[in-house]
């Protein structure tokens, strides 16, 4: 079975742009979390969706934003970027039900943005 | 009070000795705990997770669980060079919503050949 899977790795952008980053979970997984991880403040969580809606959220200013489609992928966009916004964003993917094995996340492999 | 914690290491162990995680968390209605290893510049990968009282062996990893104490830790026993990561401690918490983990800041192990 594939695992998750995260588009684009590496991105680098410069201060004020937008970017997008999509996720493709392990088939049959319904629920996409997003996390940010970064040296200083660790894995730091961003959302999370179920059957594309909205199930949880961190302590994330709007400019950070998701959605999940019907397909259970998911993007998460960050608009007005800032230089603290460069990290490395993990995306998880479980079944979202009640139950350890339920709600075991596997990640995928990251996207590490990088904002000038 | 942090959802969870971890001993901040960094660890270091010789070859062949047994390391001991340790991670605590502040939610007495927490069900679920999960162990994952992140290598640096990779994403986290599932070691094992634990939800009853006790002992879970897998192989070289035992993970052991005291809900009275609210204290979860993992053993690595023969422990290898190549199991030198950071491990990160998450827990589902009791009362929380589907799909939120929370992770505590990781444990860094080094283990010397």
């Amino acid at each position: 079975k594939a695992g998750v899977t995260q588009t684009p790795r590496y991105l680098i952008k410069t201060r004020g742009q937008q970017v997008t980053l999509s996720c493709s979970p392990i088939s049959g997984h319904r629920s996409v979390s997003w996390y940010q991880q970064t040296p200083g403040q660790g894995l730091q969580f961003l959302f999370e969706y179920f059957s594309e809606t909205q199930r949880n959220k961190g302590n994330f200013p709007g400019r950070f934003s998701g959605r999940q489609f019907s397909n259970s992928r998911s993007e998460m966009n960050v608009s007005t970027l800032e230089l603290g916004d460069s990290a490395l964003y993990l995306c998880a993917s479980s079944f979202g039900r009640q139950g350890a094995t339920q709600e075991t996340q596997y990640f995928g492999p990251g996207t590490r943005l990088l904002v000038l | 009070q942090k959802e969870v914690e971890q001993n901040s290491g960094p660890l270091s162990v010789p070859e062949g000795a047994i390391a001991s995680l340790n991670c605590t968390y502040s939610d007495r209605g927490s069900q679920s705990f999960f162990w994952y290893r992140q290598y640096s510049g990779k994403s986290p990968e599932l070691i094992m997770f634990i939800y009853s009282n006790g002992d879970k062996e897998d192989g070289r990893f035992t993970a052991q669980l005291n809900k009275a104490s609210q204290y979860v830790s993992l053993l690595i026993r023969d422990s290898q060079p190549s199991d030198s990561a950071t491990y990160l401690c998450a827990v589902k918490k009791g009362g929380s919503t589907l799909g939120r983990l929370y992770f505590g800041r990781g444990t860094q192990l080094t283990v010397w050949p």
